[in-house]
């Protein structure tokens, strides 16, 4: 099974930060990872698919990299409304999610 | 627009079964895999199941194979997810999930609906 191990759990951020955030394959899974966001008590939004292919509708503030092992989603001039917990997931082989990343308001 | 609204779920005790439903409007429902993913309270995103188009093909992951049937009918543009044998492990909130067209990803999912395995 392919582990995505994402970091850091969680972040303290402003309004207007540059923020990264990354999810590590256990094995290469090309370019088969998305990204999600989920704020609270809503079901998941998919951001990004392909590694780096924003989805219809997402802001460009929302850029995905990465391919084999190593995935990153950034999020560049952070607003408020993009306080949430986002989630890389792998479908190389079946399907595995990370375990999340939370950012927070310093 | 594209609407997935699960229902059926519960309390219901260890050992026993359930099956939660899914109702699909806003597309062809016929024209996509389909999935179900889940969350357990205050934890992360789980994928459960995944059936193809005409429901010959059905995934699931170790934690469920056996126990679990993912089945579809595209008459009724419906999606279920057949649950036996239930453990208290499986609590969880369940969402229906539609698959991109871009990817085997997931680009609609619906509110979800809690499942609570307990005596």
């Amino acid at each position: 099974n392919t582990v995505m191990t994402q970091s850091p759990t969680s972040m303290f951020i402003s309004v207007g930060d540059r923020v990264t955030m990354n999810c590590k394959a256990s094995q290469n899974v090309g370019t088969n990872v998305d990204w999600y966001q989920q704020k609270t008590g809503q079901s998941p939004k998919l951001l990004i698919y392909g590694a780096s292919n924003r989805y219809t509708g997402v802001p460009d503030r929302f850029t995905g990299s990465g391919s084999g092992t190593d995935f990153t989603l950034t999020i560049s001039n952070m607003q408020a409304e993009d306080l949430a917990v986002y989630y890389c997931l792998q479908y190389n082989y079946k399907y595995t999610f990370g375990a999340g990343t939370k950012l927070e308001l310093k | 627009e594209v609407q997935l609204v699960e229902s059926g779920g519960g309390l219901v005790q260890p050992g026993r079964s359930l099956k939660l439903s899914c109702a699909a409007s806003g597309f062809t429902f016929s024209n996509y895999y389909m999935a179900w993913v889940r969350q357990a309270p205050k934890k992360g995103l789980e994928w459960v199941a995944t059936i193809s188009t005409s429901g010959s093909r059905t995934y699931y992951p170790d934690s469920v194979k056996g126990r679990f049937t993912i089945s579809r009918d595209n008459a009724k543009s419906s999606l279920y997810l057949q649950m036996n044998s239930l453990k208290s492990e499986d609590t969880a909130t369940y969402y229906c999930a539609r698959q991109s067209y871009y990817s085997r990803g997931f680009d609609y999912w619906g509110q979800g609906v809690m499942v609570t395995v307990s005596s």
